[in-house]
């Protein structure tokens, strides 16, 4: 157990609405970091938030948003859901914002978008 | 344009046996390359961080090397277990920005 949660586990939606993932990061830790991973491309950094302010950007779509909250528990909104946004999506903690740190990551979300 | 690549995509040893995995990146400016070990379904539990100075790194049966020179690392499993039946990542940073650039992964199974 990586002391990460993230909720809810699965998540079935339709094509065109709107979800929110949460996540919540070790105890101390600072740093968030959300991820997507789907069958065809592998593992993808998302974005980076660090004790409530957005840290860096990676390949995060325009319909995705994420937030962190002064509890340092952080959220993904993803909306007009597409069949391709189907996905396992992780967040990962760290104590620190740099990259150096090492990350823990939560036990994922499940994404079916039918 | 930053990528990583890792080899072989997949691989079958037997309990006991040794083996290597292999990942080339082209990232620069770099700063770090990790490993991660991640079960079916499950998320990446890092294995190994190295940095630009750090040409060998160890975690008990695992040992990762790194040339930064040729930009390669390589993860070593000694006296494989089935619980080392997984998905074996390599991730690697610049060090301008925060970024993290994954390669695709080798599955590995381990067979009585």
């Amino acid at each position: 157990d990586s002391g990460v949660t993230q909720t809810p586990k699965h998540l079935i939606t339709a094509t065109g609405q709107r979800v929110t993932l949460r996540c919540s990061p070790r105890s101390g830790d600072l740093s968030v970091y959300w991820y997507q991973q789907s069958l065809d491309q592998g593992l993808q950094f998302l974005i980076q938030y660090y004790n409530g302010e957005e840290r860096a950007k990676g390949n995060i779509l325009e319909r995705f948003s994420a937030q962190q909250f002064p509890d340092l528990h952080s959220e993904l909104n993803l909306s007009s859901l597409e069949l391709g946004d189907s996905a396992l999506y992780f967040c990962a903690s760290s104590p620190r914002g740099l990259v150096f740190y090492e990350q823990f990551f939560g036990p994922g979300t499940r994404l079916t978008v039918l | 344009k930053n990528q990583v690549e890792q080899s072989p995509q997949s691989l079958i040893i037997l309990e006991g046996k040794n083996c290597t995995l292999q990942c080339n990146y082209t990232v620069s400016p770099f700063s770090n390359l990790r490993w991660y070990k991640q079960d079916t379904g499950r998320g990446p539990v890092s294995l190994t961080i190295m940095t630009f100075s750090e040409n060998t790194k160890s975690n008990g049966r695992y040992t990762a090397t790194l040339d930064a020179d040729t930009k390669q690392s390589s993860l070593h499993i000694t006296a494989s277990q089935l619980s080392d039946s997984a998905s074996y990542i390599c991730v690697v940073s610049p060090n301008t920005g925060n970024q993290f650039y994954f390669g695709t992964g080798t599955s590995l199974t381990v067979i009585p």
